[in-house]
């Protein structure tokens, strides 16, 4: 089955302690993102990568890293997390550029709450 | 730079009643259109697009979306709705393939019995 897979689905941390939220498609796609989305705010993206090696800023970075060392895995590394990073988050992944043909396939989400 | 608006942040139609969902879209060239479904405790699902030709465009689940240049609108709607509509829905804007995707703050749509 296509999809995208997100892990944890859940995460409760503590404020400054590393953590990485995996995502793994099985689509060969090229392009991956990453959006958190809170209420009232809908979905803003973080970072995304147009291929392996290659990634970029979206809208919401600060306090984020990314890395694609291969085409299907994109993880969400967040060095010393903080309260204000607690959100629900998303991992897409596009067959085009930007899912701006034939849109996003989206994982389960990640809840992340820091305390 | 390009947007979307949403009109509405919650929606309650009863059962069997048409669905209304409102988008307008702010972009400097033309538009890549898409509204996409959040069922709870899911990812996004995307339900339909636009990208050229017809300008109605059906998608899953009974719903279609008519794009107005002239209104710069994209609403999404559905004839008769049922309990399984409940969901949150979202709208996008891309200017092509190989932009960004910008979503709106989403629609809650409560379907009454």
């Amino acid at each position: 089955e296509a999809q995208v897979t997100q892990n944890p689905r859940y995460l409760i941390t503590v404020t400054g302690k590393k953590l990485t939220v995996t995502c793994s498609q099985n689509m060969n796609h090229e392009y991956m993102s990453w959006y958190r989305q809170d209420p009232g705010l809908g979905l803003r993206q973080i970072y995304y990568s147009m291929n392996v090696e290659v990634t970029d800023k979206g809208d919401v970075p600060e306090g984020y890293k990314v890395s694609r060392k291969e085409k299907r895995n994109f993880p969400l590394i967040l060095e010393s997390p903080s309260p204000n990073q607690t959100s629900l988050y998303f991992c897409a992944s596009s067959l085009s550029i930007a899912g701006g043909l034939g849109g996003y396939t989206f994982g389960s989400g990640t809840r992340l709450t820091v305390v | 730079a390009q947007s979307v608006t949403q009109l509405g942040s919650h929606v309650s139609v009863s059962e069997g009643a048409l669905v209304l969902l409102r988008c307008n879209y702010s972009s400097s060239v033309p538009p890549y259109l898409f509204w996409y479904v959040q069922y709870p405790n899911q990812g996004l699902q995307l339900l339909l697009k636009y990208t050229t030709g017809a300008t109605l465009v059906k998608g899953i689940n009974g719903f279609e979306a008519e794009f107005k240049k002239s209104e710069t609108s994209f609403h999404l709607t559905k004839p008769s709705a049922h309990m399984s509509d409940a969901a949150e829905y979202f709208c996008a804007v891309s200017r092509g393939g190989y932009q960004k995707v910008t979503f709106g703050i989403g629609t809650k749509l409560q379907v009454i019995p």
